[in-house]
């Protein structure tokens, strides 16, 4: 069973904070590393997908940056918004398994 | 494109009935997974499917859960018999390769009573 861990396991901000999230992942058969936003009562959305070591994506005030040597990548949310509240999946694609194993996710909620 | 399709979003069931889910995935790929989620273990593959064909089923929790895609456009899931720990929201995703972008449908929310 591959260990895929997120912290922490919630976070409480107020708008406006930034704010950042790990996820820890096996450094060995690392194929992908991926990002979903989950929003209560729908279903996840796809953030980011990376590959390569040192990788850093973007999406509007939502970055993330990937370490597969160390087996680590953090999400960034600059100027957090209420709508910004929900959890934030990591998932990890091993390339031997070919399979995509799941955190457990950060759960985030951003208040005025 | 509408997405990944599920159906029902809501099933209520007693113990003992057979449990069918449905889901048809975005047209064009090739890879379908079911997963289930639950409080204790968050988001838990259960099976997954590569060009129709079953390729890990390792997640699925015993022989009460069988699934089949037999065609490109629709899977199934069913639980015979149903038990109360089965209750959770049953999510299915699909993508063009194994390692891409998953796309989720709006899940399947399963109370056996």
């Amino acid at each position: 069973i591959l260990n895929v861990e997120q912290s922490p396991q919630s976070l409480h901000v107020q708008e406006g904070d930034s704010t950042n999230f790990t996820c820890s992942f096996p450094s060995s058969n690392f194929y992908a590393l991926h990002w979903y936003r989950w929003e209560t009562a729908k279903s996840p959305e796809a953030l980011f997908v990376m590959t390569l070591n040192g990788d850093e994506k973007k999406k509007g005030r939502i970055s993330a940056t990937l370490n597969t040597k160390e087996g680590y990548s953090y999400l960034y949310i600059k100027g957090s918004q209420p709508e910004d509240s929900a959890t934030y999946l990591c998932a990890f694609y091993d390339g031997t398994a070919s399979k995509l194993t799941f955190g457990t996710g950060t759960r985030l909620q951003v208040t005025l | 494109d509408a997405g990944v399709i599920q159906s029902p979003r809501h099933e209520v069931t007693e113990m003992g009935q057979e449990v069918t889910l449905r889901c048809k995935p975005i047209s064009g790929h090739n890879s379908l997974f079911w997963y289930r989620q639950t409080m204790m273990r968050g988001l838990e593959l259960l099976i997954y499917f590569n060009n129709n064909v079953p390729i890990d089923d390792s997640g699925m929790p015993e022989d009460r859960f069988s699934a089949k895609m037999p065609n490109a456009s629709f899977s199934t899931l069913k639980i015979q018999p149903s038990e109360p720990r089965d209750s959770a929201v049953y999510f299915c995703a699909s993508t063009l390769g194994t390692s891409e972008t998953q796309y989720f449908g709006p899940g399947t929310r399963l109370l056996v009573l």
